[in-house]
């Protein structure tokens, strides 16, 4: 069946530092693939998202691309801040939209 | 404003007393969903509706209900909640035009007592 791995946090990095969030997933046909992030206290909300092989998404200086050869969808940052600190959540929808899998979630901490 | 709403956001209740959390989206989306979080486990999908009058169990239904009657409306409720039941609660809405991107409330946070 369809499934999300992403690595376990949490994630301790300080501000300015690079970030990459690997994300793997297994799946029949072409899903959609997607970043979700949770700040304390909120619900999730869409980060960015890729709807076919080898699109980038991108947003907040956040970018992931979909690659179907490695079956990946690495979540990656080139200087986090204080206030990127929160849940992160790799999720991939199904074709038939109904399903979404999310993984596990991953803690990041950016300290001063 | 495109929004999901549930209502309460906080609740604490007693073991047997049903309840009912109410979810409500205003982006006339047709797939609708139940999400339970918890430590450790992540976020696991309690009920879904495709459209009006179509629901199915997603992975963890036991002990819920849902109905939807209206395309905005996605009423989750528990007969008879159980302390097994505490959790944070997310109702989520999406739409084939947006790639099945999900669109998340704020939350409800219920303690079973």
């Amino acid at each position: 069946g369809n499934s999300v791995t992403q690595m376990e946090g949490p994630v301790t990095l300080s501000e300015e530092a690079f970030l990459t969030i690997n994300c793997t997933y297994t799946a029949t046909g072409y899903p959609s693939l997607f970043w979700y992030v949770q700040y304390p206290g909120e619900g999730l909300q869409l980060l960015l998202k890729a709807t076919k092989a080898d699109d980038k998404g991108s947003n907040k200086g956040f970018e992931a691309t979909y690659r179907k050869e490695t079956t990946s969808f690495h979540l990656e940052k080139g200087s986090v801040q204080v206030s990127d600190s929160a849940v992160y959540f790799c999720a991939l929808g199904n074709t038939g939209g109904f399903k979404t899998i999310f993984g596990a979630g991953t803690r990041l901490f950016v300290k001063a | 404003e495109a929004q999901v709403t549930q209502n309460p956001r906080y609740l604490i209740t007693v073991t047997g007393k049903k309840l009912t959390v109410t979810c409500s989206q205003n982006m006339n989306h047709e797939y609708m969903s139940w999400y339970r979080q918890d430590p450790g486990l992540g976020l696991r999908q309690i009920y879904y509706s495709m459209n009006v009058e179509v629901t199915d169990k997603g992975d963890v239904p036991e002990g819920y209900k849902v109905s939807r009657k209206e395309k905005r409306n996605f009423p989750l409720i528990l007969e008879s909640p159980s302390p097994n039941q505490t959790s944070l609660y997310f109702c989520a809405s999406s739409s084939a035009d947006r790639a099945w991107e999900q669109y998340f409330g704020p939350g409800t946070r219920l303690t079973v007592t």
